[in-house]
């Protein structure tokens, strides 16, 4: 089977742009959520999609916004660019009902790294 | 609320010593803990899972876990650490029905010949 797969691997923006990172969920996974590691940091959740809606949000502003597709693929968009949104931007896609149990373990992508300049 | 606290932000041991990595929640009920490891240039990797029952959990690469309620931690631990554990260790806490986890910020794992 085939894992989580993200790209771009690595990007630079410039303050203020738009960015999209796309992610492929692993084959049979039909939930997917999103998690933004700083430098230093411990990942921290953003979203999550379920049925292709939103399913969940951390603390991250409108800004932040993302798609579920029905092959269960996912990008997250990011609008207005500010310099500490530079970080790792982790995919996760797991099989289950969106909660979190016995039967949603993550499986997570390597990451996009983003850079805003 | 939940939380994560990794104590230890660093830690270096010679390669075939023990290793205990510390974690400890903040959370009402049991919740549901994790360890990942990530290694440089690759996402996070699931070394053990507790949900229920038996408090002592077993993982992959030789890892355990012990989770005591009085103490809310969740330890990992490995007898003899090799090279290739070297990396990043991160314990999280989810909470059962929740749809995300909570990530401590990680504890650095060198090892020295």
């Amino acid at each position: 089977e085939t894992g989580v797969t993200q790209s771009p691997t690595h990007l630079i923006k410039t303050r203020g742009q738009q960015v999209t990172l796309r992610c492929s969920s692993q084959s049979g996974h039909n939930t997917v959520s999103w998690y933004q590691q700083a430098l230093g940091q411990g990942p921290q959740f953003i979203f999550q999609y379920y049925r292709e809606e939103e399913n969940g949000r951390g603390n991250f502003p409108p800004r932040f916004s993302g798609l579920q597709f029905p092959n269960y693929s996912s990008e997250l968009n990011v609008n207005a660019l500010e310099l500490d949104d530079s970080a790792l931007y982790l995919c996760a896609s797991s099989l289950g009902s969106g909660g979190v149990s016995g039967a949603n373990v993550l499986t997570f992508g390597a990451g996009s790294r983003l850079t805003v300049l | 609320a939940q939380s994560v606290t990794q104590p230890d932000i660093h830690i270096t041991v010679s390669e075939g010593a023990s290793l205990e990595l510390r974690c400890n929640y903040s959370y009402g009920a049991t919740p549901y803990l994790f360890w990942y490891v990530q290694s440089p240039g690759q996402g996070l990797q699931l070394l053990l899972k507790y949900f229920s029952g038996d408090t002592l959990v077993q993982g992959i690469k030789g890892f355990e876990a012990e989770f005591k309620r009085s103490q809310s931690s969740f330890n990992l631990r490995k007898p003899s650490v090799h090279w290739s554990d070297a990396a990043e260790y991160f314990c999280a806490v989810g909470a059962p029905g929740a749809n995300n986890l909570f990530f401590g910020t990680g504890t650095r794992l060198t090892v020295i010949p």
